[in-house]
């Protein structure tokens, strides 16, 4: 069946420098969502990307959606308090399963 | 507006005991799906729903049934709690994945133990 991988499965950032974490996918996707999870609680929508090497951009988050509809990148720039959480990628393939991955678990430094 | 709202947020099961953890949203949402949340194993799904009278199998459904006659309501049921069972369970909705925004509500999840 359809498998999510994320790399790394944790992230320690310094206060202020950048970081990136990665989804791949064993199969093609329709499209790729984002979701951020505090500790605690429950997996916030964060964005949907549905075009081939599409790019969004909110504030220092920046995603990418693969060539090949298989893979999808988070980068975050100046990191803050604020971004502690868990990042989820999630896909959609052929059917109607969505599918996430295992999440990056980002921890801050101040 | 409500959005998902999950019951119980808490339960303490004995081994075979039997429970429905509760989900309904009030979005007309047609797509309604269920999470298990282990530590490291993020986000795996047990059953889902592209609408009333329709269900699917996820990656997990072994010892959970579900069932949905309304579009509000997608209640999860554990025929006979195992020890292995203890997890989160979180309900999902949105819109058909045919639709362009699937953006995934989810609700505030159930802490489940069993013992």
């Amino acid at each position: 069946g359809q498998q999510v991988m994320q790399i790394p499965q944790y992230q320690h950032v310094q206060e202020g420098e950048d970081f990136t974490t990665y989804c791949n996918s064993s199969t093609t996707l329709s499209n790729i969502q984002w979701y951020k999870q505090r500790p605690g609680g429950h997996p916030v929508f964060l964005i949907q990307l549905v075009k081939s090497g599409e790019v969004k951009k909110q504030k220092r988050l920046t995603f990418q959606f693969g060539e090949a509809k298989k893979n999808s990148s988070l980068h975050i720039t100046a990191t803050q308090t604020t971004d502690v959480g868990t990042y989820f990628c999630a896909g959609r393939a052929a059917g109607n399963k969505l599918t996430f991955g295992g999440g990056t678990r980002v921890l801050v430094k101040p | 507006n409500a959005g998902v709202t999950q019951t119980p947020k808490f339960q303490v099961l004995k081994t075979g005991q039997s429970m429905t953890l509760q989900c309904a949203q009030d979005m007309n949402h047609e797509y309604m799906s269920w999470y298990r949340q282990d530590p490291g194993m993020g986000l795996r799904l047990i059953h889902y729903s592209v609408g009333a009278g329709i269900t699917d199998q996820g990656e997990v459904p072994n010892g959970y049934n579900v069932s949905r006659s309304t579009t509000e309501d997608f209640p999860l049921r554990l025929l006979s709690a195992a020890p292995s069972q203890t997890s989160v369970y979180f309900c999902a909705s949105s819109y058909h994945p045919g639709a362009g925004n699937t953006e995934a509500f989810f609700g505030q999840g159930t802490r489940l133990t069993v013992v």
